[in-house]
């Protein structure tokens, strides 16, 4: 059964930086990519970033484009957000999300999500 | 960049009725067309994948149709559990892209 656990969210102030972690099982991970979708309260979905299966591609939406870097370290079955420069603009509940195939594809299966609150 | 467009915003609707969802995306995207539904406080599921290729679990009342730039997901027969918020979603080039979502009322 494919699980994915995110962690890592609380309550940050604007400026300050903050890194999700999500823990993947019950596929192989390094050949799938990996994705991160938040939604803001009251709003729809909205894609922030992957990473391919071997971690060597990495593309970002503009809006935390040079903020944000996601990876991954294959050995321990786990994906990254770091998130630099946090406005209340990034207050959202982040998913973990994993694709269909290595580079891409469509997101077949999602964590909870955690709920990162940016707020002085 | 894709930009995908859904209509309606809201639809009201009653159980045992058919109700049609439509997304338009600004280029030509063939068939990597997502739909996902969401219930209120629950994560996002998916229901399609390709256009019209349910997950598996998914009730055969749903369906999804369209290729290239528009296409429509289809409930034949409304069931209570079905209202929620249903959003398309586009993976054919990065960045990926959602439609803005069509929120799924009872009458």
């Amino acid at each position: 059964e494919v699980q994915l656990v995110e962690s890592g969210g609380t309550l940050v102030q604007p400026g300050e930086s903050l890194r999700l972690s999500c823990a993947a099982s019950g596929f192989t991970f390094r050949t799938y990519a990996m994705s991160w979708v938040r939604q803001a309260p009251g709003k729809g979905l909205d894609w922030v970033s992957s990473i391919s299966g071997g971690g060597d591609m990495t593309y970002y939406a503009d809006s935390v484009k040079g903020r944000f870097t996601i990876s991954r370290d294959n050995s321990k079955n786990t994906v990254y957000l770091r998130m630099n420069r946090l406005t209340g603009e990034d207050t959202a509940v982040y998913y973990c999300v994993k694709g269909s195939y290595e580079t891409g594809g469509e997101f077949d299966y999602r964590g909870q999500g955690t709920l990162v609150t940016v707020s002085s | 960049d894709i930009q995908m467009t859904q209509s309606p915003s809201s639809l009201s609707a009653s159980v045992g009725d058919r109700v049609t969802i439509t997304c338009r995306a600004s280029q030509g995207i063939t068939n990597y067309l997502a739909w996902i539904q969401q219930k209120p406080g629950k994560a996002p599921k998916s229901l399609i994948y390709g256009a019209s290729s349910l997950q598996s679990g998914v009730p055969s009342r749903f369906s999804g149709s369209g290729s290239g730039t528009e296409f429509t997901l289809t409930i034949s027969s409304l069931q209570p559990e079905d209202f929620a918020t249903y959003y398309c979603q586009q993976y054919r080039s990065y960045p990926y892209s959602f439609g803005q979502g069509t929120r799924l009322e009872i009458k």
